[in-house]
C-alpha cells in the first residue's frame, strides 16, 4: 500500500515566523510532488508542486525535495494569519500514472 | 485559468434517493477525479475517468457510480443514498502530462 504520511498537528508558530510541514513516502520511485491548501470548507488550491531533487521556491513559500530520504517539506517564511489552513502533501507514482496519493494533512495556526 | 465547476454546494437529501453530482471543466482535461472527504479521514478517491466514457474504480468505489458522456462533465450518482454517504464530495480534473488536480468547490451533501 502506497503511503504518503504527514503530521497531523496543529503546528502552532507566531505570526513572522518560519512554519515547517514535513511529508514522506513510501514509493520510492514516486514522481511529483504537491503541497495544497485548504480552508475549512473550501476545496484544495494548489500551492506549488517539485519534480527535483533539492530547492524550489515561489514567494514565501519553498519546497525541498530528498528523493534519496524519501520526503519533501514545505517552509511557509514570515508566516502570516491568513496562513492558517491545513496543508495537504500530494505525491504521483512512478509510471503513466493518473492518480495521486494524498496525505492526511497538517493543520497550521499563525498566532497574531 | 482552470474552471471547475459543481452543481451544487450544498445538498440534502433522504435516505434511498438517487443523486446526482455533476461536475464540468473547462480546460479540455482528459482527466476527471470524484473524491469525497471526511474529518480524520483525508481525500479519498472514488472513481476516475481518463477519457469520455472510460473510468476506473478509485479506493472507496461502492455504492457510487459515474458517467462521463462528454470531456467536460463527469457525473457522480448515488444509486440509493444512505447515511454513511454524507460528506464533502469534490471534483478535480487535470490535463495529460500536466498532473496538477484543479478542484471545484466541492458539495457537501447530506443524507439524511
Amino acid at each position: 500500500q502506497k503511503e504518503v504520511e504527514q503530521n497531523s498537528g496543529p503546528l502552532s508558530v507566531p505570526e513572522g515566523a518560519i512554519a515547517s510541514l514535513n511529508c514522506t513516502y513510501s514509493d520510492r520511485g514516486s514522481q511529483s510532488f504537491f503541497w495544497y491548501r485548504q480552508y475549512s470548507g473550501k476545496s484544495p488550491e494548489l500551492i506549488m508542486f517539485i519534480y527535483s531533487n533539492g530547492d524550489k521556491e515561489d514567494g514565501r513559500f519553498t519546497a525541498q525535495l530528498n528523493k534519496a530520504s524519501q520526503y519533501v517539506s514545505l517552509l511557509i517564511r514570515d508566516s502570516q494569519p491568513s496562513d492558517s489552513a491545513t496543508y495537504l502533501c500530494a505525491v504521483r507514482g512512478a509510471g503513466n500514472n493518473r492518480k495521486l496519493i494524498w496525505g492526511l494533512g497538517t493543520s497550521l495556526a499563525v498566532n497574531p | 485559468d482552470v474552471k471547475v465547476t459543481q452543481s451544487s454546494r450544498y445538498l440534502v437529501k433522504r435516505t434511498g434517493e438517487k443523486v446526482f453530482l455533476e461536475c464540468v471543466q473547462d480546460m479540455d482535461h482528459e482527466n476527471m477525479f470524484w473524491y469525497r472527504q471526511d474529518p480524520g479521514l483525508g481525500l479519498r478517491l472514488i472513481y476516475f475517468s481518463y477519457d469520455v466514457k472510460m473510468k476506473e474504480k478509485g479506493d472507496i468505489p461502492e455504492g457510487y457510480s459515474v458517467s462521463r458522456e462528454k470531456k467536460e462533465r463527469f457525473s457522480l450518482i448515488l444509486e440509493s443514498a444512505s447515511t454513511n454517504q454524507t460528506s464533502m464530495y469534490l471534483c478535480a480534473s487535470t490535463g495529460t502530462g500536466v498532473h496538477t488536480q484543479y478542484f471545484g468547490p466541492g458539495t457537501r451533501l447530506t443524507v439524511l
